[in-house]
């Protein structure tokens, strides 16, 4: 069974650039979440999706990040214009409902911004 | 918010040795798990483990959610467990989960 895909796996951009990340979770797994992670520091929620709803999206600065997920399966994470603060690891994960709701991870996307 | 303590922070261990690392968490919790990240950056499963005792290879865990903290335990560890631990909780299902600070693990060989 395929993992937690994520694309690109490296970006290096200039401030005040666009920028956009790609997830596609494991097959089935209804709930989606993208997380920060930044240097020697553990993983913070951005955004949560049931389907293709945002439940929990208290986390993500509206002013510059965006998020979809159409269709309740792939989604994708914006940010415009970029700032260098941004620079970290954007991880997306999934998780399949029921009683059991261990989170699998991607191999993220490490985010440099100049 | 809740609040999740890892220690130790560091940890070094010459290959064969055994080591416990512990998780502190300040709330109930429905959810908890264990993460090896990788020096790569991947974050792997270890264990899903928000109560009772499981085992797997070399590696096992424990919650105690009474008493609010989790430990995991690594025997005859090998070059290949360096990287970062990470303990995780969650207070609701289907919430988020709240991440310590990590315990960097460096096996020599």
């Amino acid at each position: 069974e395929a993992g937690v895909v994520q694309s690109p796996r490296y970006k290096i951009i200039e401030k005040k650039q666009p920028v956009a990340f790609w997830c596609n979770p494991i097959s089935g797994h209804n709930t989606l979440y993208w997380y920060r992670q930044n240097l020697g520091q553990g993983p913070e929620l951005l955004i949560r999706y049931e389907n293709e709803e945002a439940v929990d999206d208290s986390q993500l600065p509206k002013d510059r990040f965006s998020a979809e997920r159409l269709k309740g399966v792939d989604s994708t994470l914006k940010i415009q214009p970029a700032e260098l603060g941004d620079s970290a690891v954007y991880l997306c994960a999934s998780s399949g409902g029921g009683t059991e709701e261990t989170q699998y991870f991607g191999p993220g996307t490490r985010l440099l911004v100049l | 918010g809740i609040q999740v303590e890892q220690s130790p922070p560091d940890l070094i261990l010459q290959e064969g040795a055994n080591s416990t690392l512990r998780c502190n968490f300040s709330d109930s919790v429905n959810n908890l798990q264990w993460f090896h990240q990788n020096p790569w950056g991947q974050l792997i499963n270890l264990f899903y483990i928000p109560s009772g005792t499981k085992q797997n290879g070399r590696l096992s865990a424990t919650t105690v959610a009474t008493e609010r903290y989790s430990l995991l335990y690594i025997s005859s560890s090998q070059t290949t467990d360096s990287g970062v631990y990470f303990c995780a909780v969650e207070r609701n299902q289907g919430g988020k989960l709240i991440f310590g600070q990590g315990t960097e693990l460096s096996v020599k060989p």
